[in-house]
């Protein structure tokens, strides 16, 4: 079935640091892929989507690249800042788009 | 304004009681979802629900039983309620034919003693 594996976390970094979160899937289709962001009490937030193979989404200074081939959607952020620490989740839609599936979440926690 | 309201924010229940979690939606969605989130899982589906119909279940319980009285409603009953049972649960919703971008209300976390 569709799966969707991500870094473990917590991933604590200094603000001004580069940020990579792996996510890597497993589907036997080509389904738009799904970045969220969750801040604490809050409900899951759409960050950004990527609709195709080989396309790159990007939002608030984050960005990923949807990689067919790697079957990998890493998020990256060249420069993350004290108000980025939040949980991320990759995602993807079933085939019969009724349903996400999350990874399990990467904790950021950025110190100034 | 939220867009998706979720009532109660917090709920404490007791073993064997019976609660059920509000959901109602201002985006003019018409699919509506449960998912649930416990410190043992992640983001986890439960239902979802289009023009006002089950389409997908993913809950093995029936002590789990959404309810739609309105097409911007979908509420979550939840009986005889366990321990295991506590967790937040998030209501999302959807545009048919954009089903794939779901958007999450803020939750309602729940805790039985």
């Amino acid at each position: 079935g569709d799966s969707v594996t991500q870094t473990e976390g917590p991933v604590t970094l200094s603000e001004g640091t580069s940020l990579t979160v792996n996510c890597s899937y497993e589907t036997k289709q080509y389904p738009t892929l799904f970045w969220y962001v969750q801040y604490p009490g809050e409900g899951p937030q759409l960050l950004f989507k990527v609709p195709k193979a080989n396309e790159k989404g990007s939002s608030r200074g984050f960005e990923a690249t949807y990689n067919k081939e790697a079957t990998s959607f890493h998020l990256q952020k060249a420069s993350v800042q004290e108000s980025d620490s939040a949980v991320y989740y990759c995602a993807l839609p079933t085939s019969s788009g009724q349903k996400l599936v999350f990874g399990q979440g990467t904790i950021l926690k950025v110190y100034l | 304004d939220p867009k998706i309201i979720q009532k109660p924010k917090y709920l404490v229940a007791v073993t064997g009681s019976e609660k059920i979690l509000i959901c109602e939606q201002y985006l003019g969605h018409n699919a509506m979802y449960w998912y649930r989130q416990s410190a043992k899982k992640p983001l986890e589906f439960m239902f979802s629900y289009s023009y006002q119909k089950l389409m997908d279940n993913q809950t093995a319980s029936s002590r789990f039983q959404p309810q739609s009285s309105k097409k911007n409603h979908l509420d979550l009953q939840i009986t005889a309620l366990k321990p295991d049972d506590s967790a937040t649960y998030f209501c999302a919703s959807s545009q048919v034919g954009n089903q794939d971008t779901q958007y999450f209300g803020p939750g309602t976390r729940l805790l039985v003693l």
